[in-house]
């Protein structure tokens, strides 16, 4: 059974501070998301990792993917306070069904 | 604006009783999935249909069930309901089979009293 787990759960940071959310997953896949989730609100796509290697940035975000670690980091650069929302990472399984499996989510708080 | 409808926004029922969410996928997505999300349990994959046909199923409880109709639209049924099924529904849409970026509708926010 797929496993994804993100780290930190709860990130409290200040404007203009850098800092990465981790998401780790447990079988072989090369397909993972990110998406972002404001209170209350539904979940927006941001990232759409595909391969090996894999970077994309948006603004200050960048993600990326290492399959062969298992491992997806979202960098936050300069943060901002609109950045604050919960931003979660899922991962197709693999092995035929390739359901969208999501990790806990990161809670995000960017302060002034 | 993702393109995928959720009706309703809101209910509030009570235990024992049934309910219908229903979801619209985006134009040209043949693919909906159902997640339900809750403080304790996270995103959680209840039931995936592709064109019209189950294709896999998660945590769901027997006393669930869904349905896709032709025309695309998917129906979650919602049955003997309990103070712990209080949670957002959400449905979400595909392009592909087979995971893919999902697309969210904006979620049912279900209360059992």
């Amino acid at each position: 059974e797929l496993k994804v787990e993100q780290n930190p759960l709860f990130l409290s940071m200040q404007e203009g501070k850098n800092y990465t959310i981790y998401c780790n997953y447990s079988t072989t896949s090369d397909r993972l998301y990110w998406y972002r989730q404001d209170p209350g609100k539904s979940l927006e796509s941001l990232f759409v990792l595909l391969s090996n290697g894999a970077v994309k940035q948006e603004g200050r975000l960048m993600a990326s993917l290492d399959t062969k670690a298992r491992l997806s980091t979202l960098h936050i650069t300069a943060a901002v306070h609109d950045l604050s929302a919960t931003y979660f990472c899922a991962v197709d399984s693999s092995g035929g069904s390739y359901i969208p499996t999501f990790g806990r989510g990161t809670s995000l708080i960017v302060h002034p | 604006d993702s393109g995928v409808t959720q009706t309703p926004k809101h209910l509030i029922t009570a235990t024992g009783q049934r309910v219908t969410l229903r979801c619209s996928p985006r134009s040209g997505d043949l693919s909906v999935y159902w997640y339900q999300q809750s403080l304790d349990q996270g995103l959680q994959f209840l039931i995936q249909y592709y064109n019209g046909e189950e294709r896999a199923k998660g945590n769901i409880l027997e006393r669930f069930s869904a349905q896709q109709f032709p025309d695309l639209h998917s129906e979650l049924n919602l049955s003997s309901l309990e103070l712990g099924d209080s949670a957002l529904y959400f449905c979400a849409s595909s392009v592909l089979g087979y995971g893919g970026e999902l697309f969210f509708g904006e979620g049912s926010r279900l209360t059992v009293l």
